[in-house]
């Protein structure tokens, strides 16, 4: 079946460094699935980030990217300078046809020191 | 606007009771539901999904059931809760398929 793997977490980063959370995926029932980032601040529900459907093209919100790169079947997320609202939970998916079903990376906790 | 309502907020049962958790998607016409779950510590898995009324495919077995009585509302159910049974119960909806999903505030179920 499909799967996502994912930067295991907790991440610690101080505020306005970079940050880079890997995601690699494997799909079993669809050469180029959807891929997302999805987020979870504290208190708040699943939200998605960003998504890109077209294999090689870039997507991008609040200041994060992820390129989906087909031939390494990755898919990372990256900021350039991480502010302390950026601490959250972020969770990498792919969407598949059947079923019209997402799979989960099992989330990376990201705190941003101030 | 659309809005995603999920009832209860939490509950905590006991081991072999009924359980009945749902779900109200506003403001979409005939959109995609799903039931996702998520134990402590582990991954999200999509549990059901429902195109249209009246229909719903299970995608994981857990002893659990889904119905979609009307458009815009999903019920996920048991008649005997297990302790595996705990966790977090997400409910989202789209609009066609492989469209990114929007999900619900969530319901937190503790089995004892």
């Amino acid at each position: 079946g499909d799967s996502v793997t994912q930067t295991e977490g907790p991440v610690t980063v101080s505020e306005s460094e970079s940050l880079i959370i890997n995601c690699t995926y494997s799909a079993t029932s669809i050469a180029y699935p959807n891929l997302f980032w999805y987020v979870r601040y504290p208190g708040e529900g699943l939200q998605l980030l960003l998504k890109v459907i077209t294999a090689g093209q870039k997507g991008s919100s609040r200041g994060f990217e992820a390129t989906y790169n087909k031939e390494t079947t990755s898919f990372h997320l990256q900021k350039a300078s991480v502010q302390e609202s950026d601490s959250a939970v972020y969770y990498c998916a792919l969407g598949e046809g059947m079923g019209y079903k997402l799979t989960f990376g099992t989330g990376t906790s990201l705190l941003v020191d101030p | 606007a659309q809005t995603i309502h999920q009832w209860p907020v939490a509950e905590i049962k006991a081991v072999g009771s009924p359980l009945s958790l749902g779900c109200t998607i506003k403001g979409k016409s005939s959109p995609n539901l799903y039931w996702y779950w998520q134990a402590t510590g582990g991954t999200l898995q999509q549990l059901f999904y429902s195109i249209t009324v009246g229909q719903v495919e299970s995608v994981v077995q857990l002893n659990l059931s889904a119905s979609r009585p009307k458009d815009d509302q999903f019920i996920l159910s048991t008649e005997k809760l297990l302790l595996s049974h705990s966790g977090f119960y997400l409910c989202a909806w789209s609009q066609g398929a492989l469209a990114e999903q929007f999900f619900g505030p969530g319901t937190r179920l503790t089995v004892l």
